[in-house]
């Protein structure tokens, strides 16, 4: 069946060092890969998606990158800040179904 | 200027009581969901509904029923709480798919 998961389940930094958040999946037919934050006691709130044509995306601090070889996807976050720290989910979406497939999640803890 | 709000945040009932939560968006977006996050932070979604019409029912004991009463609201009825029904609920909303816009959660606790 279809699964998204993450490497690692924490992942501690010190305040402006880069981050790097990874997820594996196992089904590809998926037309978009989608990062969202989640912090304490809210929702999950939308970073950055990558549709599954390209390899790479940037934002603003954040870059997602995509390797369909390796089914593989992450997402950098440079100069990470305390208020960064939060709960990291990768989901894939399935536009012809409209079904979001979350995985695991990392705790991603900045140190100041 | 809520987004997407849910009522209540916080429900403890007894098992085997029902107990419904509601949900609105102010966004105009024609599709919502419901998700159950576990305690394991595992989020899947439950149900989606576009223009009031059910979209997606991922095999949802039928214990839980959403109810649509305009594109704005998405409420879900539960009926004879169990304990593993115990969990964080979320509505979403979107307009276009890939990007959602989740609710602040509800805390069901089951005793």
């Amino acid at each position: 069946g279809e699964s998204v998961g993450l490497h690692l389940p924490t992942l501690s930094v010190q305040e402006g060092d880069n981050s790097i958040i990874n997820c594996a999946y196992s089904n590809s037919a998926s037309d978009y890969f989608i990062w969202y934050k989640q912090e304490s006691g809210k929702g999950p709130q939308f970073i950055i998606d990558i549709r599954s044509n390209m390899d790479k995306r940037q934002g603003q601090r954040v870059t997602v990158l995509l390797n369909k070889t390796v089914k593989h996807l992450s997402l950098q976050i440079a100069a990470t800040q305390p208020g960064d720290s939060a709960v990291y989910f990768c989901a894939k979406l399935s536009t012809s179904y409209g079904k979001l497939t979350f995985g695991q999640g990392t705790i991603l803890t900045v140190h100041p | 200027d809520t987004a997407v709000s849910q009522t209540p945040k916080y429900l403890v009932t007894q098992m085997g009581n029902d107990k419904s939560i509601k949900c609105e968006q102010n966004l105009g977006h024609d599709t919502m969901y419901w998700y159950k996050q576990d305690s394991k932070k595992f989020l899947k979604i439950m149900f989606s509904y576009n223009n009031k019409e059910l979209i997606i029912n991922e095999t949802v004991p039928n214990r839980f029923s959403p109810k649509s009463p305009d594109k704005a609201h998405l409420n879900l009825h539960i009926n004879s709480l169990e304990l593993g029904d115990s969990a964080v609920y979320f509505c979403a909303s979107s307009r276009t798919l890939n990007t959602q816009y989740f609710g602040p959660g509800t805390r069901l606790t089951v005793l």
